[in-house]
Parts: structure tokens; C-alpha cells; sequence
């Protein structure tokens, strides 16, 4: 299965400024995920980025908030803008697992803003 | 409603007893797939098992395995001989088949502690 690379693991963030957050992936795949887990709660889909396209957002997700990268097959961005202390979770990426038909998760950056 | 159900928001274990975590899914789709993820406090989401909706075994991945009823719309994770290693959240999901392929529904976890 794919090997994902995330980074930063974790960062403390003054309000009002942004973070981008960062997945390499070890082989190609076509469609990369981006989860956000609010403490205590369970993983929600922010959107899903293809390379070459614009990212698909979920609902209560906008580019503006969280614009997304894709530049290649192996890589993608996340940058979580303009941030609140709501915006305190933990941020997620995820590729499709070949053969398994689940995913493969980043090890994920705790994000706190104060 | 609600695609997965985890009722247990906490559990607890003996060390080296088994322990069932239980989830129940909602879906009017043939095909669909059954996972469960292991999620420590460092944050990373660790594949455990899978479960398709043909298989007609119960999948097993060494101490973990699953006991799926497809009738009655449920797939417990079984842990045998906990370990102080497994205190975690646990997470029941499901991806369904059609034309939403590639979304996934996250239960809302399970918190099990493994007590010396």
C-alpha cells in the first residue's frame, strides 16, 4: 500500500493567520482526500483533489477557507485560511489503498489555534 | 439517518481478554465495503480490517476479526488477547458501491482502554 508523508504533525497558530499543510504520496494515484477531525468527534470529508482539476468541496467546505493544491500525482496541499480557534482539529490526508478498496491515511497534523 | 452507528463511545478491557466493539451501518447498496480503523492518540489512522458485503466468511487479520450479519446490518470488531497496545479510538466505516464510490462514512468511534 501507498506510503504517505504529512507535514507539519502538528503547529500552534495565532489567529487570523493561515496554514498550509502538506501530503507526498510514494506512488502515483489519481485522487487524493482531505479529512478534518474536530476533537472528540468522528473524520468529516473537507474535499477530494485530482490532479489537473479543481478540488471537489463537501458540504460546509469552501475554496476560500480551505484551497487545495494539486500540483502532481504524488503531491497535494491543504491550506486551512483566515483560521479560528474552531478551526483547532485534526487534518487528515488520504489516498485509495490498491487491492484493499479502503484508504491509506497521512499521519495527520494537529492543528490548535489560540 | 445516520450511515454508521457505534453505540459504545467508551470501553473497557482486562489485559489479554477479548473485547467486541460494535458498529451497524445503513446502506441500500449491494456492494459495499466494511472497515475498521485504529486511531491512537498521536492521531494517525491505522488500517485494521475489511469486510466486503459477497464475503462470505468473516474476515480475521490475526488478533482482529470480524463478525458480520449482514441481515441484521452490523460488523463487530473483535480484539482477542487485548494488549495495553490496543487502547485507542476505534473507527467502524463504510464505502459504499454506485456512483458515490469514494466517500466514506466514519462512525463516531469507540474510546477502549486496556487495563493492566
Amino acid at each position: 500500500s501507498a506510503v504517505i508523508s504529512q507535514k507539519p504533525s502538528r503547529d500552534i497558530c495565532q489567529r487570523g493567520t493561515s496554514l498550509t499543510i502538506q501530503c507526498q504520496v510514494d506512488s502515483q494515484v489519481t485522487m487524493m482526500f482531505w479529512y478534518r477531525q474536530q476533537p472528540g468527534q468522528s473524520l468529516t470529508l473537507i474535499a477530494t483533489a485530482n490532479q489537473g482539476s479543481e478540488a471537489t468541496y463537501e458540504s460546509g467546505f469552501v475554496i476560500d477557507k480551505f484551497p487545495i493544491s494539486r500540483p502532481n500525482l504524488t503531491f497535494s496541499t491543504l491550506t486551512v485560511s483566515n483560521m479560528s480557534p474552531e478551526d483547532s482539529s485534526i487534518y487528515l490526508c488520504s489516498v485509495e489503498t490498491a487491492g484493499l478498496y479502503g484508504y491509506t491515511f497521512g499521519s495527520g497534523t494537529r492543528l490548535t489555534v489560540v | 439517518a445516520q450511515k454508521i452507528t457505534q453505540t459504545q463511545p467508551g470501553m473497557f478491557v482486562q489485559e489479554k481478554e477479548a473485547v467486541t466493539l460494535d458498529c451497524t451501518y445503513d446502506t441500500s447498496d449491494q456492494s459495499y465495503g466494511l472497515f475498521w480503523y485504529k486511531q491512537p492518540s498521536s492521531g494517525e489512522m491505522i488500517f485494521l480490517i475489511y469486510q466486503g458485503s459477497y464475503d462470505e466468511q468473516n474476515a480475521t487479520e490475526g488478533r482482529y476479526s470480524l463478525n458480520f450479519q449482514k441481515a441484521r446490518k452490523s460488523t463487530n470488531l473483535v480484539i482477542s488477547a487485548s494488549q495495553l497496545g490496543d487502547s485507542a479510538m476505534y473507527f467502524c466505516a463504510m464505502r459504499e458501491g454506485g456512483g458515490n464510490f469514494n466517500k466514506f462514512y466514519f462512525g463516531s468511534g469507540t474510546k477502549l482502554n486496556v487495563k493492566p
